[in-house]
């Protein structure tokens, strides 16, 4: 079993609408969690670090549901620039400043 | 503030040939990382190194040996290619504060091992 898991995906969104999808970790030390988005063939960027009370930028929601072991992330008024494939990164417990990636979920934005 | 930077961007190599990865970062980081990026396997840390003359293995670090001699540079060597070393690198760095604890990476070296 893979200590980070996300559905690959391709989350078909018509332009507008919103998505959600998880990211499960299997770590309960873990204690930093971030969602990346990277474009085709680039590198992976940072979008949002995800915090215990949950945080809002924009459009983009992320949660952290430590209880299970997952944190989330919630697109609103989907762009069609929106499309990507988002990685969500979970810190290794025991060794600060190393983290594990998910494989990341597609999302495709559609007009 | 160029940030995190890689040469080469593109490389063919034989079997057996042998190649260095540089990666360079001008955002006074003490955390370099080297990872590899293969279709539905997601990012994969190879090695990683958290201060000038340190480094340490990652998940995969076989086939694979880094350099720290400055701060700033981060090298990843492949000694001996292989095939099963065809893959998209990339180089990230991230400072140490626990509020900042990200990663920013390099646009990534993309190798094809004959």
């Amino acid at each position: 079993r893979k200590e980070v898991e996300q559905d690959p995906g391709p989350f078909n969104v018509p332009e507008g609408a919103t998505v959600a999808f998880n990211c499960t970790y299997s770590n309960s030390a873990s204690q930093s969690f971030f969602w990346y988005r990277q474009d085709c063939r680039k590198e992976p960027k940072l979008l949002m670090s995800v915090y215990s009370s949950g945080n809002e930028d924009g459009r983009f929601t992320a949660q952290l549901n430590r209880a299970s072991q997952y944190i989330s992330l919630l697109i609103r008024d989907s762009k069609l620039s929106d499309s990507a494939t988002y990685l969500c990164a979970v810190n290794i417990g025991d060794s600060w400043g190393k983290f594990q990636f998910g494989a990341g979920t597609q999302v495709v934005v559609t007009p | 503030n160029a940030g995190v930077t890689q040469t080469p961007k593109f490389r063919v190599l034989k079997t057996g040939q042998s190649m260095t990865l540089l990666c360079a970062q001008d955002m006074n980081h003490e955390y370099m990382y080297w990872y590899r990026q293969d279709p539905g396997m997601g990012l994969r840390l190879i090695h990683y190194s958290v201060g000038e003359g340190t480094t340490a293995k990652g998940e995969v670090p076989d086939g694979y040996n880094v350099s720290r001699l400055k701060k700033q540079n981060f090298l990843l060597g492949l000694e001996s290619a292989a095939p099963s070393q065809t893959s998209v690198y990339f180089c990230a760095s991230s400072p140490t504060e626990k509020d900042t604890d990200t990663q920013y990476f390099g646009p990534g070296t993309r190798l094809t091992v004959l």
